[in-house]
């Protein structure tokens, strides 16, 4: 089965600097890679995703990257503010269940 | 408003006691998940469903059990629990479009915990 690895496991950064948090992943098949978003507290929430026929996906201040080859893919959050303090977590599928990294926790300091 | 519900949010409960954990979902999916998860920690699927009547054992071994008797609900179920049960539990389901698997959405989740 498909196996995702995600790294650091804790990153904090200044308020305004950029965050970037990396996900490998084992199954050359995968072709969806959701990124979610969870607050203390709260369910996961989507925040960006990308299919296999793209490389590189934007909305706002995210961003995500994928490299088929290398079978790895980014999260970019830049000129990051205290509301993006949160656990995020890395899937990668080939067909329905999701097999999720890890998780980072992001604390963006002011 | 398209959504997953879960019931109860908050369960405190002995041991030995028997629990069902609800999920329900207007979204129109035909797939449903049950992960277990201890707070900001990793994501583990327990149980899913591509359909009615369908029902698979996750990647994480779990003693409960669940039913998929109609689309829309999605049931989890402990005959004895423990308290090494005590964990948040998330629903999620999705839906396939078009040959592509399509975006899983979470419940708000059940905090369960066994004295």
């Amino acid at each position: 089965g498909e196996n995702v690895e995600q790294h650091p496991s804790t990153l904090s950064v200044q308020e305004g600097d950029s965050a970037v948090i990396k996900c490998t992943y084992s199954d050359s098949a995968s072709n969806y890679f959701p990124w979610y978003k969870q607050e203390l507290g709260k369910r996961p929430q989507l925040i960006i995703d990308i299919r296999s026929n793209v490389g590189e996906k934007k909305d706002q201040r995210i961003a995500v990257t994928l490299n088929k080859t290398a079978k790895h893919f980014s999260l970019h959050i830049t000129e990051t503010q205290p509301e993006d303090s949160a656990v995020y977590f890395c899937a990668a599928t080939p067909h329905y269940k999701l097999s999720f990294g890890a998780g980072t926790t992001v604390t963006v300091r002011a | 408003e398209a959504d997953i519900y879960q019931t109860p949010r908050y369960l405190v409960i002995g041991t030995g006691k028997k629990i069902t954990l609800e999920c329900s979902q207007t979204m129109g999916h035909d797939k449903m998940y049950w992960y277990q998860q201890d707070p900001g920690m990793e994501l583990h699927l327990i149980h899913y469903s591509y359909g009615v009547n369908s029902t698979e054992k996750g990647d994480l071994s779990s003693e409960s059990t669940v039913s998929r008797i109609r689309t829309e609900h999605f049931p989890l179920t402990l005959e004895s629990a423990r308290p090494s049960h005590t964990s948040q539990y998330l629903c999620a389901s999705s839906d396939r479009k078009q040959g592509v698997p399509d975006t899983q959405y979470f419940g708000p989740g059940t905090r369960l915990t066994v004295l």
